[in-house]
C-alpha cells in the first residue's frame, strides 16, 4: 500500500494565527486525497476531498475559507487552518485514495494534533 | 444512501478470549467493506477489506471477517485476543463504481484484560 506522511505531527499555536499541515504520498501517485478531523473518542469526520490540480470539494458545514486545501502535485496536499481558534483544536488526518483498482482503499497518514491556545 | 452501524461502542474481553466486533452496513449497490484499526494518537491502519472476491477475508494480526449479504454484516473476529489488540476499530463502506469516499462507523473501542 501507499506510505503517507504528515507534517507536523503536532502543533500548538495562538488564536488568530494560521497553521499549515502537509500530507505527502511517498510512493503512490495521489490523484485523490481526503482530509478528516477527529474529535476525542469520536469517529473520523470527512472535511474535504482533494483532487490534484483542481479545487477541493468540501463537505456540508465545512468552511472552505477557513480550511484551505491545496493539492498542487500528485504527492502533496496541504490543509491550512486560517485564523485558528480553540474550537479548531483537533486531530487532523489525511488519506490517499487507491482508486477503483484498489477497491477504494484509503491509505492514512499518522495524523496531526492541532492545539489552539 | 450508504451507512455503517457498529454495535457496541466498547467491547471488553479477556486475553486469549474470542474477539467479535460487529458491523452492519446499508448499501443499495454492491459494497466494498473495510476494517481499520487506530492506536492512540495515530492514523488508521487497514486490517482487512472485502472487494467482492472471497466472502471470508483474512487480514493482519490474526483478524478475519465474513461478508454476509443476507445479513448485511461484516463482523470482525479474532480467535484469541492479545493485549496488543487494545485499540479503536472502525468499519467503513464504499461501493463499487461510485465515489471513492468512505463512510465510517462510529468505532468500537476494544479493551483486553489480562
Amino acid at each position: 500500500g501507499a506510505v503517507v506522511s504528515q507534517h507536523p505531527s503536532w502543533v500548538i499555536c495562538k488564536s488568530g494565527t494560521s497553521v499549515k499541515i502537509e500530507c505527502r504520498s511517498l510512493d503512490f501517485q495521489a490523484t485523490t486525497m481526503f482530509w478528516y478531523r477527529q474529535f476525542p473518542k469520536q469517529s473520523l469526520m470527512l472535511m474535504a476531498t482533494s483532487n490534484e490540480g483542481s479545487k477541493a470539494t468540501y463537505e456540508q458545514g465545512v468552511e472552505k475559507d477557513k480550511f484551505l486545501i491545496n493539492h498542487a502535485s500528485l504527492t502533496l496536499s496541504t490543509l491550512t487552518v486560517t485564523s485558528a481558534h480553540p474550537e479548531d483544536s483537533s486531530f487532523y488526518i489525511c488519506s490517499v485514495s487507491g482508486g477503483q483498482l484498489r477497491g477504494n482503499e484509503q491509505f492514512f497518514g499518522p495524523g496531526t494534533r492541532l492545539t489552539v491556545l | 444512501a450508504q451507512s455503517v452501524t457498529q454495535l457496541g461502542s466498547h467491547v471488553s474481553v479477556s486475553e486469549g478470549a474470542l474477539v467479535l466486533l460487529r458491523c452492519n452496513y446499508s448499501s443499495s449497490v454492491p459494497p466494498y467493506l473495510f476494517w481499520y484499526v487506530q492506536y492512540p494518537n495515530q492514523g488508521l491502519q487497514l486490517l482487512l477489506k472485502y472487494t467482492s472476491a472471497a466472502t471470508l477475508v483474512k487480514g493482519i494480526n490474526g483478524f478475519e471477517a465474513e461478508f454476509k449479504k443476507s445479513e448485511t454484516s461484516f463482523h470482525l473476529t479474532k480467535p484469541s485476543a492479545h493485549m496488543s489488540d487494545a485499540a479503536e476499530y472502525f468499519c467503513a463502506v464504499t461501493f463499487q463504481g461510485g465515489s471513492e469516499k468512505l463512510v465510517f462507523g462510529k468505532g468500537t473501542k476494544l479493551t483486553v484484560n489480562p
